[in-house]
C-alpha cells in the first residue's frame, strides 16, 4: 500500500489564483482530513469527511472547499489564494471506528507559497 | 476552547540517554491521545497512542504515561538515537462531540547529540 499520497509537493501561487491540492489513500479508510501547519505550530483542521459524499468544516475552513466523490480521493480547493494561506498542507485518513481505527495516517504534505 | 499544549518547545539530549517529552491538555472529556513524530519535510508519523482508561502504555523504546487528574501526558524514549531527532506532537481526541477530530499541540523539537 502506498498509504496517503499528496500532489503537488510544492507550489507557488500568485494572489487571487486558484488551485486544487490532491489527496488519495489506498487503505479503504472511511475518514479523511485536511490540515494546515504554519511554521513552528501544530496542525489545524481545515475540513474532514466521514465518507463519500459527506464533508464537514473543521477549525479553519474559510478560503477552502472540499469534495468527496469517492472513498479514495479528498481534494482541497483554494479559490482565491491569499498570502495567509501560505502553509504546509497535510492530508490524513483513518478508519474512523473506535480503538485502533481512530489513528490518523498522514501524507507527506504539500508546501504552498502565495505571493 | 480545547487546547493541547507542551511544556517545553525544545529538548536536547545525548545519544543513549532517555528523553521525556511532556504535554498538557485542557479538555477533561478527551478520551484518546496520540503521539506523532514529524521529521523535517515529512508528514506526522504515528508513534504510540493511549486511551483514557489506561495510565501507561509501552511500545518499542517508547512509553506513554497519562495522568488524567492533572490532564498531562508524557512520551518517554529510551536510549535515544540520532534518528529520533524530530518534532514530537501530542494530540487529543474525543469529548464535546468532536467525533474523530484531533487537536494538536505546537510540538517539541528533540535534538539528539552524538
Amino acid at each position: 500500500n502506498a498509504g496517503v499520497t499528496q500532489t503537488p509537493k510544492f507550489r507557488i501561487l500568485k494572489i487571487g489564483q486558484s488551485m486544487t491540492l490532491q489527496c488519495t489513500q489506498d487503505m479503504n479508510h472511511n475518514y479523511m482530513y485536511w490540515y494546515r501547519q504554519d511554521p513552528g505550530m501544530g496542525l489545524k483542521l481545515i475540513y474532514y469527511s466521514v465518507g463519500a459524499g459527506i464533508t464537514d468544516k473543521g477549525e479553519v475552513p474559510n478560503g477552502y472547499n472540499v469534495s468527496r466523490s469517492t472513498t479514495e480521493d479528498f481534494p482541497l480547493r483554494l479559490e482565491l489564494a491569499a498570502p495567509s494561506q501560505t502553509s504546509v498542507y497535510f492530508c490524513a485518513s483513518s478508519f474512523g471506528t473506535s480503538g485502533a481505527g481512530e489513528t490518523q495516517y498522514f501524507g507527506p504534505g504539500t508546501r504552498l507559497l502565495v505571493l | 476552547g480545547e487546547s493541547v499544549g507542551l511544556h517545553l518547545p525544545t529538548l536536547s539530549v545525548q545519544e543513549g540517554d532517555n528523553s521525556i517529552i511532556n504535554c498538557a491538555y485542557s479538555n477533561s472529556a478527551s478520551d484518546y491521545f496520540i503521539w506523532y513524530k514529524q521529521e523535517s519535510g515529512k508528514g506526522p508519523q504515528f508513534i504510540i497512542d493511549i486511551r483514557s482508561n489506561m495510565d501507561k502504555r509501552q511500545g518499542q523504546r517508547v512509553t506513554v504515561l497519562l495522568n488524567k487528574t492533572v490532564k498531562h501526558l508524557s512520551l518517554q524514549i529510551a536510549a535515544t538515537q540520532p534518528g529520533d531527532s524530530a518534532v514530537y506532537f501530542c494530540a487529543s481526541m474525543g469529548g464535546g462531540g468532536s467525533n474523530y477530530k484531533l487537536t494538536f499541540g505546537k510540538g517539541t523539537l528533540l535534538t539528539v547529540n552524538p
